[in-house]
């Protein structure tokens, strides 16, 4: 995964709006992505996954989007709230890692939620 | 229903010693993955596990092993211990182990002193 120190990328946020929190990621060959949230002091909580045969995925208050031709995934928040506030982290899996399921980390973005 | 457990929540070490931690999964996943999280990052693939079998393994020293048990759960042990290695330790299990989501458990905070 991408290293980015202890300065990570915030994004603060009006209770009520919209957030979009944007990924870079770096293997072409990557075919199943995930993103996950992480509140301090825990494990990285499921979001939502979108194979690359698709181009958005919408769960509840979440959308995904990929772009593969430019190697960019974003998480879409609907209608913001307090409880969104957390680190929120893409992953990828590429398929050169053969039969393992090696997840590799993006650069984690910090979403604040201000009242 | 249970999610992925993981034992002990907080472990203080000095250097040179040896720790093991250790992860059950989801009832009736197969697959136990370990993750290194350094404060700050992201987290970085340590070894995955399916049936027991070693089925991928991070750019991680020797010092790092790990085993899964025939009930699916699983030990990661680390020897001589360095003070790099103070680190939220994770564990994901997931049914297969290939292409699908892998579900987080707390970790282990590991403190080397």
């Amino acid at each position: 995964g991408e290293s980015v120190g202890l300065h990570l990328p915030t994004l603060s946020v009006q209770e009520g709006d919209n957030s979009i929190i944007n990924c870079a990621y770096s293997n072409s060959a990557s075919d199943y992505f995930i993103w996950y949230k992480q509140e301090s002091g825990k494990g990285p909580q499921f979001i939502i996954d979108i194979r690359s045969n698709m181009d958005k995925r919408q769960g509840q208050r979440v959308t995904v989007l990929l772009n593969k031709t430019v190697k960019h995934l974003s998480l879409q928040i609907a209608a913001t709230q307090p409880g969104d506030s957390a680190v929120y982290f893409c992953a990828e899996n590429p398929t050169l890692t053969g039969t393992a399921s090696k997840l590799t980390f993006g650069t984690g973005t910090r979403l604040q939620v201000t009242l | 229903d249970a999610g992925v457990t993981q034992s002990p929540t907080h472990l203080i070490k000095t250097r040179g010693q040896h720790v093991t931690l250790r992860c059950s999964p989801i009832s009736g996943h197969k697959s136990v993955s370990w993750y290194q999280q350094v404060l700050g990052q992201g987290p970085q693939f340590i070894f995955q596990y399916y049936e027991k079998e070693e089925r991928g393994r991070g750019n991680f020293p020797d010092r790092f092993s790990a085993r899964q048990f025939p009930n699916y759960s699983s030990e990661l042990n680390v020897n001589a211990l360095l003070l790099g290695d103070s680190a939220l330790y994770l564990c994901a299990s997931s049914l297969r182990g290939f292409q699908e989501t892998q579900y987080f458990g707390p970790g282990t905070r590991l403190l080397v002193l």
